[in-house]
């Protein structure tokens, strides 16, 4: 059972038009994140809410932008995707703010741009 | 700078022997340390955590040892099965109670040999 999905898997979109990617969770946890994973790289964390909370990191460009209209789903949108925006993008939820707990993934979705 | 490394970008162990995928940290303010598993086409998997105010956590098969000193952690598999076969992603939280997201590795190849 899917406890954090995303949709949809495989997303492809033309250079410079807008997409969107979607993520839902079913545990009802306060906080959502966003990764980035360029092929054999590390993920990388592009912003994250906490509830209504919304947090930037600091070098999270400005073409990378999020919403979350409640606590089941969070979007994240690429205004004017260039190329080197294709990547696997990771949705995550925590419990709360607490250290010591782990975060659970979705199984992403693979972005391409033609 | 990478601020977590796993230097190791694939490992080939027989199975039924000990797996032990290891991971160097720079930074002393982590303080929350985790192993992620992940197949393809899917999303991570939480495997075993550990704070840093142990030294080792044990889940079955599974072993996590932290090393402060050296700023090292290592993963341990004992004993290796077929279906552990995956990439596994070192991965470090910072302190401070925050939600703020996860630092990763580039990840290990595990390789299972029958």
């Amino acid at each position: 059972d899917a406890m954090v999905i995303q949709n949809p898997r495989y997303q492809v979109t033309q250079f410079g038009k807008p997409v969107t990617l979607s993520c839902s969770q079913t545990l009802n946890h306060n906080v959502m994140y966003w990764y980035q994973q360029k092929s054999s790289q590390a993920p990388k964390l592009l912003f994250h809410y906490y509830d209504k909370d919304f947090n930037n990191e600091a070098d999270t460009p400005d073409n990378f932008q999020s919403r979350r209209p409640n606590t089941s789903f969070c979007f994240l949108d690429i205004r004017s995707p260039g190329l080197g925006d294709a990547a696997m993008y990771l949705c995550a939820t925590s419990r709360d703010r607490a250290s010591y707990q782990p975060q659970h993934f979705g199984d992403g979705t693979r972005l391409s741009i033609l | 700078d990478q601020q977590v490394k796993q230097n190791s970008p694939s490992l080939s162990v027989q199975e039924g022997r000990i797996s032990i995928l290891n991971c160097d940290y720079t930074n002393s303010m982590f303080d929350y340390f985790l192993w992620y598993k992940k197949y393809p086409a899917e999303g991570p998997t939480f495997l075993i955590s550990i704070s840093s105010i142990k030294d080792k956590n044990e889940d079955g098969r599974f072993t996590v040892f932290l090393n402060k000193s050296a700023k090292h952690l290592s993963l341990h598999i004992v004993p290796s099965q077929p279906g552990d076969s995956a990439v596994y992603f070192c991965a470090a939280k910072l302190s401070g109670g925050g939600a703020d997201g996860l630092t990763f590795g580039k990840g290990t190849h595990l390789i299972i040999q029958p």
